[in-house]
């Protein structure tokens, strides 16, 4: 079975500074996607990034971008020039290719933005 | 809508009771999840309909928890006789084929007294 750890319960950073999420995963499978949601306080969550497990290039959506190391099975997301709006929970998941495709999410991280 | 709805948005219910929980997905997505959400924690993976049928339903964690989608659309989660322990947020998500991105709706937060 796969299991998705974040090791930070709360993060708080300053509006317009770079934050770093952690996200560090365990599984058998070679072939995969892994996934940053974010969760505002309105329930609904949100896709943030996609990555897929045999692009050895680093995803990035405008000031949202990952590092992406597959030996160590580390998924870390990084937001840069944070702004008052990334105050959300942001969750980490995995999704291998075969079977019913389903998310498996890590506990998530509180992200704070002070202004 | 253009979105995956689900109704209610709260449902406070007294232990013992049953319930329904619906979910409308995005028109024309064929793959259906339901995952549940307890307070402070991610969401964990329910049940998963391909078209009508519930192709992988391993995330169910007794039998007193039952889903449906009867016509390949709309989709119903049911629980009887509830717990209190079946407090949580119970989030459904849609995706056009199976392996693409899942659009979540809002949940349905549900209250067991």
């Amino acid at each position: 079975a796969q299991t998705v750890t974040q090791s930070q319960p709360e993060m708080s950073v300053q509006e317009a500074e770079t934050v770093t999420l952690s996200c560090t995963y365990d599984t058998s499978e070679n072939n995969y996607y892994l996934f940053w949601y974010k969760q505002p306080p309105s329930r609904q969550m949100i896709l943030v990034i996609r990555q897929e497990a045999y692009k050895q290039q680093n995803a990035t959506e405008n000031r949202f971008s990952v590092n992406f190391q597959k030996a160590a099975k580390s998924f870390s997301l990084k937001i840069s020039d944070s702004q008052l709006g990334d105050t959300a929970m942001y969750f980490c998941a995995f999704m291998k290719l075969e079977g019913a495709q389903k998310l498996v999410f890590g506990q998530g991280t509180r992200l704070t933005i002070n202004p | 809508g253009a979105g995956v709805s689900q109704t209610p948005s709260n449902k406070v219910t007294e232990k013992g009771k049953y319930v329904e929980l619906r979910c409308d997905p995005i028109s024309g997505h064929t793959a259906l999840y339901w995952y549940r959400q307890s307070l402070g924690q991610g969401p964990e993976f329910l049940i998963y309909f391909q078209g009508t049928g519930a192709a992988d339903d391993s995330g169910l964690p007794n039998d007193r928890f039952f889903a449906v989608r009867p016509e390949g659309s709309v989709s119903t989660l049911k629980i009887q006789r509830t717990e209190r322990g079946d407090s949580a947020v119970y989030l459904c998500a849609s995706s056009f084929v199976r392996g693409n991105e899942q659009f979540f709706g809002p949940g349905t937060r549900l209250t067991v007294l």
